[in-house]
């Protein structure tokens, strides 16, 4: 199956800081990739769409502005979380879609953030 | 999109069969059904993936019935290391007039039992 990988796995900063999640995927190109939060024992939850080449489209209620996402080319989509804070501690999962299986997601490992 | 109800969890010992249903009373005409599978601190990762009536793969069986209002996936034989959260999905990614985002439910928090 198709690829994504996502870097790092784990972050720690401190609060007030900006942090970079990577997105790639290594054997497909991908036109839109998702990005998604999850908090403890909960389900994962859409925070945008991310479009190569253009803007994000983001859920109602997430932040565009604290949630920076870039989809500069095929295989490359990142999230910055400017100016963290505690409350943005969370799990980070991108996922994309390959042409041709357009039904089914892909998914990165996943970011683990934690501000102090 | 489509609703889906599933039990928040289920047990099941070592190399039993486990069924897992998913209700989805409104779902669309052209919604698919996707099970992804879900192990702790990872990324969900697609199971099995079906439109109507029977589908198997190497690791297991979606069941839908004619009027599709649920689907049950079916885990042959499970191990240990089928412990995970299993989500049902019904909708679609993308539709002619733009996209859909798959919304996940709470998912069901499977325990395999020595």
């Amino acid at each position: 199956g198709a690829v994504v990988s996502q870097h790092p796995s784990r972050v720690i900063c401190k609060s007030g800081t900006s942090v970079k999640i990577e997105c790639r995927s290594l054997d497909f190109q991908a036109t839109t990739m998702f990005w998604y939060r999850q908090f403890p024992k909960q389900s994962l939850m859409l925070m945008a769409t991310s479009n190569e080449g253009s803007k994000a489209t983001y859920e109602q209620g997430v932040e565009k502005d604290k949630f920076l996402i870039n989809h500069a080319s095929l295989t490359l989509s990142t999230l910055t979380v400017t100016s963290a804070h505690p409350e943005d501690s969370s799990f980070y999962i991108c996922s994309a879609t390959v042409s041709g299986q357009a039904e089914k997601l892909f998914f990165g490992s996943g970011t683990q953030l934690s501000v102090l | 999109l489509a609703k889906t109800t599933q039990p928040i969890s289920m047990d099941s010992y070592e190399g039993q069969e486990v069924n897992i249903t998913c209700s989805h009373n409104n779902i669309a005409t052209n919604d698919y059904i996707t099970w992804y599978q879900q192990f702790p601190s990872q990324g969900p990762r697609f199971i099995i993936q079906g439109y109507k009536t029977k589908v198997t793969n190497e690791v297991a069986s979606l069941f839908i019935p004619a009027d599709r209002k649920s689907s049950t996936l079916s885990l042959p034989r499970v191990s240990l290391s089928d412990t995970a959260v299993y989500y049902c999905l019904v909708g679609r990614i993308f539709s002619g007039a733009g996209s859909y985002q798959l919304t996940f439910g709470k998912g069901t928090k499977l325990s395999v039992i020595p």
